[in-house]
């Protein structure tokens, strides 16, 4: 049973770029959440989608950053014109979505960590 | 002032000594409480979790949740050198999914 999956593992973009960050939940999973960690902090929550819906986006920026799960295929956090302060780790979870259930438990990826030159 | 406070560490103690990780808190609101442990470039993994105040155990791991005072602690015995790692807390509120993280305690066993 194979784990969230991210990709790719190491992003380089130079400024203004675009960055596309790749996630794949969990067999049987249907809920998605993208949160970024910078150095020495905590994860900070971005964005909570179901398929082919975002739920919650209130932790993304309002510019330059999307996201998105669609029907078929992975979920994808698009950064565009991309500046040295979006240099991070983003890590994707999934959940299984149990309504009502007082845990979700959330599965994190290993990540991907994007540089900004 | 952050929501949740952790002390950033490093914390480095001999194996088999017991462990102690905290979190401080502000909002009276949160009800979820979780660690997850982070190696060196992985993503984070979920340790315990608990819902409202108490104590739950599992293994070697014991996690603690004191509503009253905002302060959750995790303990750790007989502590391994593969117990090295990066200790988070993460709460939340009613959504029960948007976790609110502290910034992580590094962890270091000595053999």
């Amino acid at each position: 049973n194979a784990g969230v999956m991210q990709n790719p593992r190491h992003l380089v973009r130079r400024r203004g770029q675009e960055a596309r960050l790749r996630c794949s939940p969990m067999k049987g999973h249907s809920h998605v959440y993208w949160y970024r960690q910078l150095p020495e902090e905590g994860l900070k929550f971005m964005v909570y989608l179901q398929k082919e819906n975002i739920i919650d986006e209130s932790g993304m920026p309002k510019e330059r950053f999307s996201a998105e799960f669609p029907k078929e295929g992975p979920s994808i956090l698009r950064i565009q014109q991309v500046v040295r302060g979006d240099s991070a780790a983003y890590f994707c979870a999934s959940s299984a979505g149990r309504t009502g259930s007082t845990s979700d438990t959330q599965y994190f990826g290993p990540g991907t960590r994007l540089t900004v030159l | 002032q952050k929501e949740v406070e952790q002390d950033p560490g490093p914390l480095s103690v001999p194996e088999g000594a017991i462990v102690s990780l905290n979190c401080t808190y502000s909002n009276s609101a949160f009800q979820y409480f979780m660690w997850y442990r982070q190696y060196s470039r992985k993503g984070p993994e979920l340790l315990m979790y608990t819902y409202s105040s108490g104590n739950k155990e599992d293994g070697r791991f014991t996690a603690q949740v004191d509503k009253s005072s905002k302060y959750i602690s995790l303990f750790i015995r007989d502590s391994q050198p593969s117990d090295s790692a990066t200790y988070l807390c993460a709460m939340s509120g009613d959504s029960n999914y948007q976790l609110i993280w502290g910034a992580g305690t590094k962890l270091i066993i000595k053999p």
